[in-house]
Formats: C-alpha cells, structure tokens, sequence
C-alpha cells in the first residue's frame, strides 16, 4: 500500500545551526506534499507545502525540496531557535494524505 | 481563526465500555477526519466523512465507528474499548467540497485515552 518513510526520528540541533529531515513516499501519483509543526500539548499545524509541479519552495527560514525521480522530499530549517523545538511531519498525497511517522527536532540554546 | 475543539484532553476509560470522542470546527469545513497518534508510526486515519451523514473508512477503521449528525460535530466511537486503543486522537477539518484540492487540514488539540 501507500507508504511516507521519514527519517531521522529524532534530532539534536545547536541554536543557530540547520536541521534537515527527509521523506520518502511510495505512490508515484503523489502530487502534493505537506509538512506539519506539532508543538507540545497542540494538534500539528501546517507550515509549508509543496506541489509536483516545483521543485523547491521557500518561506523564511524553512524550505522543502521536492525529487519526484528519487520520491523523496525534505525539509530545510536554517538558522534554527529554541521555538523550533516540536514534532516534524511530513505527509504525501495520492489519493489520500500519507503521513510520515514524525521528527522530534530538539534545538539546544 | 479556525478553530477545533475536541470534547477532552484526557479520558480514562476500562475494557469494555462505549467511548465517545466528540469535535467540533466552527468554520463550516464539509470535511473532517479522525487519527490516531502513536510513537514511531505518526498519524494513521481512522474515518473520514466529507458531509453530513456520510462516512469512509480510513486506514485502520476496525473497533471505531462515527457518526457525523451536524456539519460541525464528528463523534469517534469506540464500542468496547480495549487497551490497545490506548492513544492520542486527533480531530481535523478542512475546506474542500470537490475533494479535488489540496486544502490545509486543521487540528484539534488531541484527546489522550486511556484504557485500563
């Protein structure tokens, strides 16, 4: 069936430096791709997404690349703060939203 | 502001007994979804409904029903609750009457059951 692999399941960071997660996905019909922000104690929220038709997209100091070849796409945060701290998913879409089994990205000060 | 509100933030409940997870969206969002949150295996969809009275089984439906009266309300039922229903469960919504649309899902703060 349709299968999100993410990777690392956690991640240790120092403020100031990047963190990069990445996924895979198994339904080559996947044509969109969102990533969701699950802060402690909240249910996730969307903080970037990302279609077949582009390649990369950016919004500050996130950004997701998307190698619809290899079926897999990543998420780049630059600069990273201790609010960044929080559970990272990352999710495709065939027919229906696949998520990803989450990222604990923890930012040390 | 969207808003998701689910009925609790904690529920003990024991073996055996009827469960009732309730949700409520004030943006008149046609659809709504149930998951459950587990370590190591993310968000797995339970249902989802796309209006009122409909329903569709998601990718793990066994032991859970739902029932959706009002576009705003979606209950999750656990008939005889069992201790490997232990979880989180999330509620969402989102904006798509054509199911053609890549539209943002929007959460609730999550229900933490307990089954004993």
């Amino acid at each position: 069936g349709e299968n999100v692999e993410q990777h690392p399941s956690t991640l240790s960071v120092q403020e100031g430096d990047s963190a990069v997660i990445k996924c895979t996905y198994s339904d080559s019909a996947s044509n969109y791709f969102p990533w969701y922000k699950q802060e402690l104690g909240k249910g996730p929220q969307l903080i970037i997404d990302i279609r077949s038709n582009v390649g990369e997209k950016k919004d500050q100091r996130i950004a997701v690349t998307l190698n619809k070849t290899a079926k897999h796409f990543s998420l780049h945060i630059t600069e990273t703060q201790p609010e960044d701290s929080a559970v990272y998913f990352c999710a495709a879409r065939g027919g229906k939203l696949i998520f990803g089994q989450g990222t604990e990205l923890s930012v040390k000060p | 502001d969207v808003k998701v509100t689910q009925s609790s933030r904690y529920l003990v409940k024991r073996t055996g007994e009827k469960v009732f997870l309730e949700c409520v969206q004030d943006m008149d969002h046609e659809n709504m979804f149930w998951y459950r949150q587990d370590p190591g295996l993310g968000l797995r969809l339970i249902y989802f409904s796309y209006d009122v009275k409909m329903k569709e089984k998601g990718d793990i439906p066994e032991g859970y029903s739902v029932s959706r009266e009002k576009k705003e309300r979606f209950s999750l039922i656990l008939e005889s609750a069992s201790t490997n229903q232990t979880s989180m469960y999330l509620c969402a919504s989102s904006l798509d009457p054509s199911g053609l649309l890549d539209n943002e899902q929007f959460f609730g703060p999550g229900t933490r059951l307990t089954v004993l």
